[in-house]
């Protein structure tokens, strides 16, 4: 069974710092997608970022990027330039292609400091 | 784009009656609903998996006749807490998987249901 792992319960930043946080997983299918997810105060899940196995490139989305290791089965989301709004739990998530069902990791409670 | 809708966000119920919770994916056909359970200070738990016009498939532990599922269409789906009991006290969030091939393998999430049951 496959599984996620985000070694971090808990960080805190400075506003406009940069920040990573880290996720690795375990799967012995080569075809998968990864996601990060956010879950602020409101408990909303937002999708942040998401990435195909298959894609060598890293996933961007504006101040949100990926470091992406499929060897190493590491997915870290770096966020730039923080801001007060991205303090929220973060969830790292994986499923198979085809799959559907997501894993989920445990999360990590971010917290951006003004 | 991708825009899940649940209805009602806050319901308190007397024990022993019936709670329905609905839904929606309001931009975008779904071919998969799910339904999640998640506790205080912890991750999401998958309940079950519902497809339009068939039955849901439920997770080890999830008793279905407790948690009614029904996927009537490409856009609703709802999940119905029967006979509820304080215990069954949580926050509920539903996904969808949208039809776009681009997305696909994708969740996209209601902004959740807390049900309290007295």
């Amino acid at each position: 069974a496959q599984t996620v792992t985000q070694s971090q319960p808990e960080m805190s930043v400075q506003e406009a710092e940069t920040v990573t946080l880290s996720c690795t997983y375990d799967t012995s299918e080569s075809n998968y997608y990864l996601f990060w997810y956010k879950q602020p105060p409101s408990r909303q899940m937002i999708l942040v970022i998401r990435q195909e196995a298959y894609k060598q490139q890293n996933a961007t989305e504006n101040r949100f990027s990926v470091n992406f290791q499929k060897a190493a089965k590491s997915f870290s989301l770096k966020i730039s330039d923080s801001q007060l709004g991205d303090t929220a739990m973060y969830f790292c998530a994986f499923t198979h292609f085809g799959n559907e069902k997501l894993t989920f990791g445990t999360g990590t409670r971010l917290t951006i400091i003004p | 784009g991708a825009v899940v809708s649940q209805h009602p966000s806050r319901v308190i119920c007397k024990s022993g009656t019936s709670v329905k919770i609905e839904c929606r994916s309001l931009d975008f056909q779904a071919t998969t609903m799910f339904w999640y359970r998640q506790f205080p200070k912890q991750s999401l738990m998958l309940m079950a998996t519902s497809n339009e016009g068939s039955k849901a498939t439920y997770e080890q532990g999830v008793e279905k006749d407790k948690f009614l599922i029904n996927h009537a269409s490409l856009t609703l789906s709802t999940l119905t807490v029967t006979s509820a009991h304080p215990e069954d006290s949580s926050f509920y969030i539903c996904s969808a998987s949208p039809l776009l091939a681009e997305i696909t393998d994708t969740q996209y999430f209601g902004p959740g249901t807390r049900l309290t049951v007295l």
